[in-house]
Protein backbone atom coordinates (compact mmCIF):
# COMPACT_ATOMS: atom_id res chain seq x y z
CA UNK A 1 0.00 0.00 0.00
CA UNK A 2 1.47 3.83 -0.87
CA UNK A 3 1.80 5.36 2.47
CA UNK A 4 3.65 9.17 3.13
CA UNK A 5 5.08 10.82 5.67
CA UNK A 6 5.70 14.27 7.12
CA UNK A 7 7.24 13.67 9.98
CA UNK A 8 7.37 17.89 10.57
CA UNK A 9 3.86 18.88 12.15
CA UNK A 10 5.54 22.77 11.85
CA UNK A 11 8.31 24.36 11.36
CA UNK A 12 8.72 28.04 12.04
CA UNK A 13 11.54 30.08 10.61
CA UNK A 14 13.07 33.56 10.37
CA UNK A 15 12.49 35.65 7.34
CA UNK A 16 15.99 34.41 5.13
CA UNK A 17 16.41 31.24 6.74
CA UNK A 18 16.66 27.96 4.54
CA UNK A 19 14.36 26.01 5.20
CA UNK A 20 13.95 21.96 4.21
CA UNK A 21 10.50 19.78 4.28
CA UNK A 22 10.85 16.02 4.77
CA UNK A 23 8.94 13.81 2.76
CA UNK A 24 8.79 9.95 2.67
CA UNK A 25 7.44 7.51 0.48
CA UNK A 26 6.22 3.51 0.93
CA UNK A 27 5.14 2.54 -2.36
CA UNK A 28 5.88 -1.05 -4.01
CA UNK A 29 5.38 0.22 -7.53
CA UNK A 30 8.64 0.80 -9.60
CA UNK A 31 7.11 3.55 -11.55
CA UNK A 32 5.29 6.00 -8.94
CA UNK A 33 4.87 9.90 -9.17
CA UNK A 34 5.79 12.23 -6.32
CA UNK A 35 4.27 15.65 -6.18
CA UNK A 36 4.32 19.13 -3.51
CA UNK A 37 1.56 20.63 -3.17
CA UNK A 38 1.23 24.42 -1.28
CA UNK A 39 -1.76 25.04 0.83
CA UNK A 40 -1.57 29.08 1.65
CA UNK A 41 -4.17 30.46 4.28
CA UNK A 42 -6.62 30.78 1.06
CA UNK A 43 -7.06 27.04 1.43
CA UNK A 44 -6.23 26.44 -2.69
CA UNK A 45 -3.88 23.70 -2.88
CA UNK A 46 -1.11 25.18 -5.67
CA UNK A 47 0.71 22.37 -7.65
CA UNK A 48 4.64 23.30 -6.97
CA UNK A 49 6.84 19.77 -8.61
CA UNK A 50 5.94 16.46 -10.16
CA UNK A 51 8.64 13.72 -10.71
CA UNK A 52 8.89 10.14 -11.88
CA UNK A 53 10.59 7.58 -10.22
CA UNK A 54 12.89 7.16 -12.87
CA UNK A 55 13.97 10.70 -12.93
CA UNK A 56 16.63 11.17 -9.67
CA UNK A 57 18.10 14.41 -11.29
CA UNK A 58 17.43 17.20 -8.01
CA UNK A 59 15.50 20.17 -9.48
CA UNK A 60 15.93 23.68 -8.67
CA UNK A 61 13.06 26.28 -9.33
CA UNK A 62 13.89 30.21 -8.12
CA UNK A 63 14.13 29.76 -4.45
CA UNK A 64 13.15 26.04 -4.31
CA UNK A 65 14.91 22.83 -4.64
CA UNK A 66 13.56 19.25 -4.56
CA UNK A 67 15.97 16.49 -3.56
CA UNK A 68 14.84 12.89 -4.76
CA UNK A 69 16.30 9.84 -3.42
CA UNK A 70 15.05 6.40 -4.34
CA UNK A 71 18.09 4.80 -1.87
CA UNK A 72 15.84 5.98 1.03
CA UNK A 73 11.96 6.14 -0.59
CA UNK A 74 12.73 10.42 0.12
CA UNK A 75 11.75 13.59 -2.08
CA UNK A 76 12.70 16.50 0.05
CA UNK A 77 11.55 20.32 -0.74
CA UNK A 78 14.01 22.89 0.33
CA UNK A 79 13.31 26.59 0.23
CA UNK A 80 16.52 28.97 0.25
CA UNK A 81 15.95 32.76 1.88
CA UNK A 82 12.43 32.24 2.97
CA UNK A 83 10.00 34.69 2.98
CA UNK A 84 6.66 34.81 4.94
CA UNK A 85 4.91 34.64 1.98
CA UNK A 86 6.44 31.48 2.07
CA UNK A 87 4.18 30.97 4.96
CA UNK A 88 1.73 28.13 4.08
CA UNK A 89 0.88 23.92 4.33
CA UNK A 90 3.10 22.20 2.25
CA UNK A 91 2.19 19.14 1.04
CA UNK A 92 4.04 15.49 -0.01
CA UNK A 93 2.03 13.27 -2.62
CA UNK A 94 2.27 9.97 -4.24
CA UNK A 95 0.76 8.49 -7.34
CA UNK A 96 1.51 4.87 -8.15
CA UNK A 97 1.37 3.63 -11.71
CA UNK A 98 -1.19 0.71 -10.98
CA UNK A 99 -3.51 3.13 -9.24
CA UNK A 100 -3.91 5.14 -11.79
CA UNK A 101 -3.80 8.57 -10.78
CA UNK A 102 -5.38 8.85 -7.19
CA UNK A 103 -2.75 10.87 -5.25
CA UNK A 104 -2.17 9.93 -1.23
CA UNK A 105 -0.90 12.82 0.25
CA UNK A 106 1.05 13.45 3.68
CA UNK A 107 -0.19 14.87 6.62
CA UNK A 108 1.33 18.18 5.57
CA UNK A 109 3.95 20.75 7.31
CA UNK A 110 2.99 23.83 8.41
CA UNK A 111 5.39 25.89 7.90
CA UNK A 112 5.39 29.89 9.24
CA UNK A 113 8.10 32.42 8.28
CA UNK A 114 8.62 35.16 10.98
CA UNK A 115 9.58 38.71 9.63
CA UNK B 1 -6.90 30.70 -18.18
CA UNK B 2 -9.67 29.72 -15.83
CA UNK B 3 -8.63 27.64 -13.10
CA UNK B 4 -11.33 24.98 -11.29
CA UNK B 5 -13.83 26.26 -9.74
CA UNK B 6 -16.15 24.59 -7.09
CA UNK B 7 -19.57 26.15 -5.89
CA UNK B 8 -20.90 26.57 -3.50
CA UNK B 9 -18.00 27.97 -0.90
CA UNK B 10 -19.87 27.12 1.37
CA UNK B 11 -22.44 24.71 2.89
CA UNK B 12 -24.31 24.60 6.19
CA UNK B 13 -26.77 21.59 6.13
CA UNK B 14 -28.92 20.06 8.85
CA UNK B 15 -28.31 16.08 9.45
CA UNK B 16 -29.94 13.94 7.32
CA UNK B 17 -30.81 16.43 4.44
CA UNK B 18 -29.13 15.48 1.28
CA UNK B 19 -26.55 17.92 -0.46
CA UNK B 20 -24.76 18.38 -4.16
CA UNK B 21 -21.49 19.73 -4.72
CA UNK B 22 -20.49 21.52 -8.12
CA UNK B 23 -17.39 21.48 -9.70
CA UNK B 24 -16.27 23.04 -13.39
CA UNK B 25 -12.60 21.64 -14.38
CA UNK B 26 -10.20 23.66 -16.62
CA UNK B 27 -11.77 23.60 -20.01
CA UNK B 28 -10.32 20.54 -21.72
CA UNK B 29 -9.31 18.76 -18.68
CA UNK B 30 -10.40 15.13 -19.37
CA UNK B 31 -9.56 13.48 -15.79
CA UNK B 32 -11.85 14.84 -12.35
CA UNK B 33 -11.10 13.93 -9.01
CA UNK B 34 -12.38 14.46 -5.74
CA UNK B 35 -10.68 14.85 -2.51
CA UNK B 36 -11.68 15.19 0.93
CA UNK B 37 -9.72 17.41 3.82
CA UNK B 38 -11.04 17.18 7.14
CA UNK B 39 -9.06 19.74 9.45
CA UNK B 40 -5.39 19.83 10.31
CA UNK B 41 -5.24 16.86 7.43
CA UNK B 42 -4.06 15.94 4.21
CA UNK B 43 -6.57 15.50 1.39
CA UNK B 44 -7.79 12.28 0.58
CA UNK B 45 -9.22 10.44 -2.53
CA UNK B 46 -12.83 9.81 -3.06
CA UNK B 47 -13.39 9.33 -6.57
CA UNK B 48 -11.79 9.82 -10.35
CA UNK B 49 -13.15 10.52 -13.19
CA UNK B 50 -11.79 9.71 -17.13
CA UNK B 51 -14.18 11.37 -19.31
CA UNK B 52 -17.80 10.51 -18.64
CA UNK B 53 -17.03 7.37 -16.43
CA UNK B 54 -15.97 7.20 -13.13
CA UNK B 55 -13.00 5.48 -13.42
CA UNK B 56 -12.03 4.87 -9.60
CA UNK B 57 -14.30 5.17 -6.79
CA UNK B 58 -12.63 2.91 -4.30
CA UNK B 59 -12.33 6.38 -1.92
CA UNK B 60 -16.50 7.08 -1.73
CA UNK B 61 -16.67 5.89 2.70
CA UNK B 62 -20.22 4.60 1.86
CA UNK B 63 -23.38 4.28 -0.18
CA UNK B 64 -24.47 7.91 0.86
CA UNK B 65 -21.64 9.43 -1.32
CA UNK B 66 -22.16 9.19 -5.53
CA UNK B 67 -20.95 11.46 -8.03
CA UNK B 68 -21.35 11.83 -11.57
CA UNK B 69 -19.80 13.73 -14.60
CA UNK B 70 -22.82 13.10 -17.19
CA UNK B 71 -21.23 14.87 -20.21
CA UNK B 72 -17.51 14.98 -19.16
CA UNK B 73 -17.31 18.87 -17.87
CA UNK B 74 -19.20 19.36 -14.79
CA UNK B 75 -19.15 16.90 -11.99
CA UNK B 76 -21.27 16.49 -9.10
CA UNK B 77 -20.81 14.78 -5.55
CA UNK B 78 -23.95 13.89 -3.90
CA UNK B 79 -24.21 12.91 -0.42
CA UNK B 80 -27.56 11.51 0.68
CA UNK B 81 -28.69 11.50 4.83
CA UNK B 82 -25.74 13.50 5.74
CA UNK B 83 -23.95 12.85 9.00
CA UNK B 84 -21.75 15.90 11.16
CA UNK B 85 -19.05 13.05 10.26
CA UNK B 86 -19.15 14.49 6.37
CA UNK B 87 -18.21 17.95 7.64
CA UNK B 88 -15.14 18.97 5.58
CA UNK B 89 -13.75 20.73 3.04
CA UNK B 90 -14.73 18.61 -0.31
CA UNK B 91 -11.61 19.86 -2.91
CA UNK B 92 -12.03 19.20 -6.68
CA UNK B 93 -8.99 18.56 -8.68
CA UNK B 94 -8.41 18.26 -12.69
CA UNK B 95 -6.06 17.24 -15.05
CA UNK B 96 -5.47 17.53 -18.91
CA UNK B 97 -5.01 13.63 -18.67
CA UNK B 98 -4.96 10.86 -15.96
CA UNK B 99 -0.61 11.00 -16.22
CA UNK B 100 -0.79 15.03 -15.28
CA UNK B 101 -0.74 16.74 -12.54
CA UNK B 102 -3.65 17.81 -11.21
CA UNK B 103 -4.93 21.75 -10.37
CA UNK B 104 -7.44 21.65 -7.49
CA UNK B 105 -10.34 23.97 -7.14
CA UNK B 106 -10.78 26.26 -3.71
CA UNK B 107 -13.03 23.44 -2.24
CA UNK B 108 -16.78 23.80 -0.92
CA UNK B 109 -16.33 23.81 2.93
CA UNK B 110 -19.39 21.22 4.05
CA UNK B 111 -20.61 21.52 7.57
CA UNK B 112 -23.30 19.58 9.03
CA UNK B 113 -25.48 20.50 12.49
Amino acid sequence: AQKVTQAQTEISVVEKEDVTLDCVYETRDTTYYLFWYKQPPSGELVFLIRRNSFDEQNEISGRYSWNFQKSTSSFNFTITASQVVDSAVYFCALSEETSGSRLTFGEGTQLTVNP
Amino acid sequence: GAGVSQTPSNKVTEKGKYVELRCDPISGHTALYWYRQSLGQGPEFLIYFQGTGAADDSGLPNDRFFAVRPEGSVSTLKIQRTERGDSAVYLCASSLTWRDEQYFGPGTRLTVT
